[in-house]
């Protein structure tokens, strides 16, 4: 069965950076593109980028541009979202998701259980 | 970027009513890449439904959805205890959004 197990919690200072993982089992990794998606408290969900794990190819959302690396590790089967110069506003539940297939462009069918990062001074 | 707006904010229900909840896009949403999800206090999003109308595997029948261009609809048809949480669509045909959400509680 599809599993995605992220890293744990993870409490940053403002203008640190901070790297979470998502390791994918019960499918071939390399098959599919991972999403990355943020909840801070009470809010919306909101897409921050994506990435081919076959090719390597990323998108990421216009609001993170320059702010968010997405990167894999084809023999570990993990995926990884680097957010840097953090702020208070970060604070969120970050969650890794698949999608079915690996366009980028599709709904997720599998998500990690969310890493809480909390941003404070 | 396509905006979504969903209503209402918040509904209050009884086990066994039916209920339809709304999400409406800004501009028309290419090929009905529209998606619904579930999510629960302390849980991640759950897909219900893809495609604006195709159920995800394992979901009850109870779950349906409908609508293109810019109006979609999700309707529960018989509310079960389970059911209550709230619910998100997402566009995924660009730039991918979700919709404020719909809390579903129980009354």
């Amino acid at each position: 069965q599809v599993q995605l197990v992220q890293s744990g919690t993870e409490v940053k200072k403002p203008g640190a950076s901070v790297k979470v993982s998502c390791k994918a089992s019960g499918y071939t990794f390399t098959s599919n593109t991972m999403h990355w998606v943020r909840q801070a408290p009470g809010q919306r969900l909101e897409w921050m980028g994506w990435i081919n794990a076959g090719n390597d190819n990323t998108k990421y959302s216009q609001k993170f541009q320059g702010r968010v690396t997405i990167t894999r590790d084809t023999s570990a089967s993990t995926a990884y979202m680097e957010l840097s110069s953090l702020r208070s506003e970060d604070t969120a539940v970050y969650y890794c998701a698949r999608e079915p297939g690996s366009s980028g462009w599709n709904y997720c069918d599998y998500w990690g259980q969310g890493t809480l990062v909390t941003v404070s001074s | 970027e396509i905006v979504l707006t969903q209503s209402p904010g918040t509904v209050s229900l009884s086990p066994g009513e039916r209920v339809t909840l709304s999400c409406r896009a800004s501009q028309s949403v290419s090929s009905s890449y529209l998606a619904w999800y579930q999510q629960k206090p302390g849980q991640a999003p759950r897909l219900l439904i893809y495609g604006a109308s195709s159920r995800a595997t394992g979901i009850p029948d109870r779950f349906s959805g409908s609508g293109s261009g810019t109006d979609f609809t999700l309707t529960i048809s018989r509310l079960e205890p389970e059911d209550f949480a709230v619910y998100y669509c997402q566009q995924y045909g660009s730039s991918p959004v979700f919709g404020g959400g719909t809390k579903v509680e129980i009354k």
